[in-house]
């Protein structure tokens, strides 16, 4: 399977602890995004990355929350101190980048529940 | 106002029926429409991509954009219970290359009797 991958699907932690997603874009693409998506809600815009470049980042995101794209392969996604209001479905999706057909295709996601 | 509107349903309709899915948005600078279809703990999955006003056709689907109402629609002929799922309006503007994150609608979550 050549798609968007994501690991893991499913994370159950405590509130207060620390949490780190990793996501495999699609090989060709340079551009790569991670998104939140909470219940009965549209996915919301956290990161982005331009290869390695972490070009933008949403107010959403907050000190707590911190990515990376260290070979402008993989990147991951770690959450601090984690809070019950951070349990939400993280999407990542990646893109050519070029911008009349930037399509994003998502991977699966990582569902995350604090407790 | 919220920058995507997107009435969340649910919608529920007979197998074979035509199914109108809208948005709107208030922002004339958007300059790219997509529909995503999302199936219950999946990811989402690109349907249409348009960038004009006007209609484009895939199958059973119909993408339509009228940029001077602000208005995207998406209609589904022939219904069947395997487009059960939640469709996404998701927009973009264009800087030049320089930014490309989608907004979404809420999602409108769609369920196809037999």
């Amino acid at each position: 399977d050549t798609g968007v991958s994501q690991d893991p699907r499913h994370k159950i932690t405590k509130r207060g602890q620390n949490v780190t997603f990793r996501c495999d874009p699609i090989s060709e693409h340079n551009r790569l995004y991670w998104y939140r998506q909470t219940l009965g809600q549209g996915p919301e815009f956290l990161t982005y990355f331009q290869n390695e470049a972490q070009l933008e980042k949403s107010r959403l995101l907050s000190d707590r929350f911190s990515a990376e794209r260290p070979k402008g392969s993989f990147s991951t996604l770690e959450i601090q101190r984690t809070e019950q209001g951070d349990s939400a479905m993280y999407l990542c999706a990646s893109s050519l980048g070029f911008p009349s057909t930037d399509t994003q295709y998502f991977g699966p996601g990582t569902r995350l529940t604090v407790l | 106002q919220k920058e995507v509107e997107q009435d969340p349903g649910p919608l529920s309709v007979p197998e074979g029926a035509i199914v109108s899915l809208n948005c709107t948005y208030s922002n004339s600078a958007f300059q790219y429409f997509m529909w995503y279809r999302q199936y219950s703990r999946k990811g989402p999955e690109l349907l249409m991509y348009t960038y004009s006003s006007g209609n484009k056709e895939d199958g059973r689907f119909t993408a339509q954009v009228d940029k001077s109402s602000k208005y995207i629609s998406l209609f589904i002929r022939d219904s069947q219970p395997s487009d059960s799922a939640t469709y996404l309006c998701a927009i973009r503007m264009n800087y030049g290359g320089s930014q490309g994150n989608l907004i979404f609608g809420k999602g409108t979550k769609l369920s196809v009797k037999p």
